[in-house]
């Protein structure tokens, strides 16, 4: 168990629709990431946050969202679904500390299945 | 962006055999990561060398990393059917305050009993 709680496990929505994907990250940790895991593109970096900023923005779409909230938990949403962004969804946190300028180990969650129909 | 190369890209052996993954990478880095993937589930950490760092071993895992060639090698050995999995390996590109860690595609390896 990593510690880092994601809900929900599966989730099977229509085109069209909005998600929400919720984060838990490790106890202690500031930092967290998003990730989505395809079979066509692997794993792909979204956006990071620490301590409830947004610290470094990668492959996420415009129709994609995501806020970290004060007790650190993070959401992630997801509207207008394409068929296209069926997908595993992780979550990730690291303890990096806020001088810290290295990249540390990440402790992932187990996903959020997401199914667009 | 995913600019680690990973390979092979499969690689199916028999149990109590060797398996040795490689990691390519394009740019000087802080460190290297190794992670482990059971199908549908979470990645999980195994192993973390820094750059100034050639080898390094934790149980039947040993990494190398050869800054001069951008590459790093996961060897695992005495491979069990357990270790099936797939592994990536995640680069440390952070520079400043811009964190940047980036993923190879993975190996799959499969350990047949």
């Amino acid at each position: 168990d990593s510690g880092v709680t994601q809900t929900p496990k599966h989730l099977i929505t229509a085109t069209g629709q909005r998600v929400t994907l919720r984060c838990s990250p490790r106890s202690g940790d500031l930092s967290v990431y998003w990730y989505q895991q395809s079979l066509d593109q692997g794993l792909q970096f979204l956006i990071q946050y620490y301590n409830g900023e947004e610290r470094a923005k990668g492959n996420i779409l415009e129709r994609f969202s995501a806020q970290q909230f004060p007790d650190l938990h993070s959401e992630l949403n997801l509207s207008s679904l394409e068929l296209g962004d069926s997908a595993l969804y992780f979550c990730a946190s690291s303890v990096e500390a806020s001088g810290r300028r290295r990249a540390g180990e990440l402790f992932f969650g187990e996903g959020s299945r997401l199914t667009v129909l | 962006s995913q600019q680690g190369e990973e390979d092979p890209q499969a690689l199916s052996i028999q149990e109590g055999e060797n398996a040795t993954m490689n990691c390519s990478y394009k740019t000087s880095i802080n460190n290297l990561q190794w992670y482990r993937q059971n199908s549908g589930r979470g990645l999980v950490h195994l192993i973390l060398i820094r750059s100034n760092e050639r080898e390094k071993h934790s149980g039947r895992l040993r990494v190398t990393l050869d800054t001069s060639k951008k590459s790093s090698s996961l060897l695992i050995t005495a491979s069990r059917a357990a270790d099936t999995a797939s592994y990536f390996c995640a680069t440390d590109e952070s520079d400043g305050n811009n964190r940047k860690l980036i993923w190879g595609l993975g190996t799959s390896l499969a350990v047949n009993p």
